[in-house]
């Protein structure tokens, strides 16, 4: 079964906006959280990510919040732009088991100007 | 910094045939992945390796073959194309803090 899970598969939203993206996750060893950001016809990048020892993790616009009792992890959005644009992965793994990552369906994401 | 590269960028094969995907990195990671990417699904993993001649199964390993001839090189082979089948191949290496990078990929296309 998919271990890492993306519940949308795309969002719109308005220029300005704040919007949330949310991944769900079945492995209680995983203890890495990430998002990856990927343009079309460009590789993934790595935008943010967290450990499990620490439930947020802020980055300019970008904010990871950990829920480990609910396995699950969000990426904030704050004063979306249309350079936003792109699919966003989630991926999560276990430190201890050589850096795999499980990554999850990936969610589009549109900001309309 | 260090540069990922994916030979060829654009693959066309034929129904049955074995296509070989391949991957060079300069960053001196340890770890190298092949991940298949389709429409919907994500990412899925085929294979990784921890170091020079390590191999490992990853969740979609079935119908591919991969080997690491040396730290700087890891090549896939997908041993029976399927027909009409259509689909992206990163290459990743890993810098043991967790974070991955990505190669511009493979489009790969079986008429």
């Amino acid at each position: 079964g998919q271990q890492v899970k993306q519940s949308s598969p795309s969002l719109t939203v308005q220029e300005g906006g704040i919007l949330i993206l949310n991944c769900d996750y079945e492995n209680d060893m995983f203890d890495y959280f990430a998002w990856y950001k990927k343009y079309p016809d460009n590789s993934p990048t790595l935008l943010i990510s967290v450990r499990s020892n620490v439930d947020k993790r802020e980055d300019g616009r970008f904010t990871v919040f950990l829920n480990k009792s609910g396995k699950h992890f969000s990426l904030h959005i704050t004063a979306s732009q249309p350079e936003d644009t792109a699919v966003y992965l989630c991926a999560a793994g276990a430190t201890g088991g050589n850096n795999k990552l499980t990554f999850g369906q990936g969610t589009v994401l549109s900001v309309i100007p | 910094g260090g540069i990922i590269t994916q030979t060829p960028k654009f693959l066309i094969g034929q129904e049955g045939q074995k296509l070989t995907l391949k991957c060079q990195q300069n960053f001196n990671h340890d770890t190298m992945y092949w991940y298949r990417q389709d429409s919907g699904k994500g990412l899925r993993l085929i294979y990784y390796s921890i170091t020079e001649n390590d191999l490992q199964k990853g969740d979609l390993s079935e119908g591919y073959d991969a080997s690491r001839e040396k730290k700087s090189s890891f090549s896939l082979t997908v041993t029976s194309a399927q027909k009409n089948e259509m689909a992206v191949f990163l290459c990743a290496t890993d810098d043991n803090q967790d974070t991955q990078y990505f190669g511009p990929g493979t489009r790969l296309l079986v008429l």
